[in-house]
């Protein structure tokens, strides 16, 4: 049973076009979201994080989006550029201190 | 800083060998996470370490799997025997122990294909 799902595998976008990444998560007693990126033969790398007690934080090209009462939350790229192709993992913990729990990842596709 | 090291970065291994992953954490770090990648379930969590004591392998998928953290700067998960579907690519990640996940540093893997 997957508490955090990402339910596309894959998304391809024109470059300077937004990417919407989309993840939704089931166990209500999360309080704190993480994207990581992932390049091929590399570990995942952080990325952005916001906590319950926000909706939104942006940083730079990168915009994560938290729907508390629809349990879901997003990662806006704007403009997206070729060098963000990348799966993106979605991950979510009780409490900023603790383990995560990750999604399955999407696979970004950003097209010159 | 030369990161999390994880050894080998490939394994190939016939099925019912046994087969022994490396983790070097971070210095410094308490606690150390053992993920494997799979199509199917993404990033899955094995286990993980604070303190070198493990706190949580409900993760490990049977009794072939088991891990071990002797000191702080060493980790090992072994899998014994190993099968077709061990195939994967595990990661090992460190995080200080009052950092949230923004603090995990993962290595770069190691692509295990059992045959």
């Amino acid at each position: 049973d997957q508490q955090v799902k990402q339910n596309s595998p894959s998304l391809s976008v024109q470059e300077g076009r937004i990417s919407i990444l989309n993840c939704d998560y089931t166990n209500s007693m999360f309080d704190y979201f993480l994207w990581y990126k992932k390049y091929p033969a590399e570990g995942p790398t952080f990325l952005i994080s916001i906590s319950s007690i926000k909706d939104k934080n942006e940083d730079g090209r990168f915009t994560v989006f938290l729907n508390k009462s629809a349990k879901h939350l997003s990662l806006h790229i704007v403009p997206s550029q070729p060098g963000d192709s990348a799966v993106y993992f979605c991950a979510a913990s009780v409490g900023a201190g603790n383990m995560l729990t990750f999604g399955g990842g999407t696979r970004l596709m950003v097209k010159p | 800083d030369a990161g999390v090291i994880q050894s080998p970065r490939h394994e190939v291994t016939e099925m019912g060998q046994e087969v022994t992953l490396r983790c070097k954490p971070i210095s410094g770090h308490n606690s150390l996470f053992w993920y494997r990648q799979t199509m199917m379930r993404g990033l899955e969590l094995l286990i993980y370490f604070n303190n070198n004591v493990p706190i949580d392998d409900s993760g490990m998928p049977e009794d072939r799997f088991s891990a071990k953290m002797p000191n702080a700067s060493f980790s090992t998960l072994k899998i014994q025997p190993s099968e077709p579907r061990d195939s994967a690519v595990y990661f090992c990640a460190s995080s200080p122990r009052d950092r949230g996940g923004d603090g995990y540093t993962f290595g770069s893997g190691t692509r295990l294909t059992v045959v």
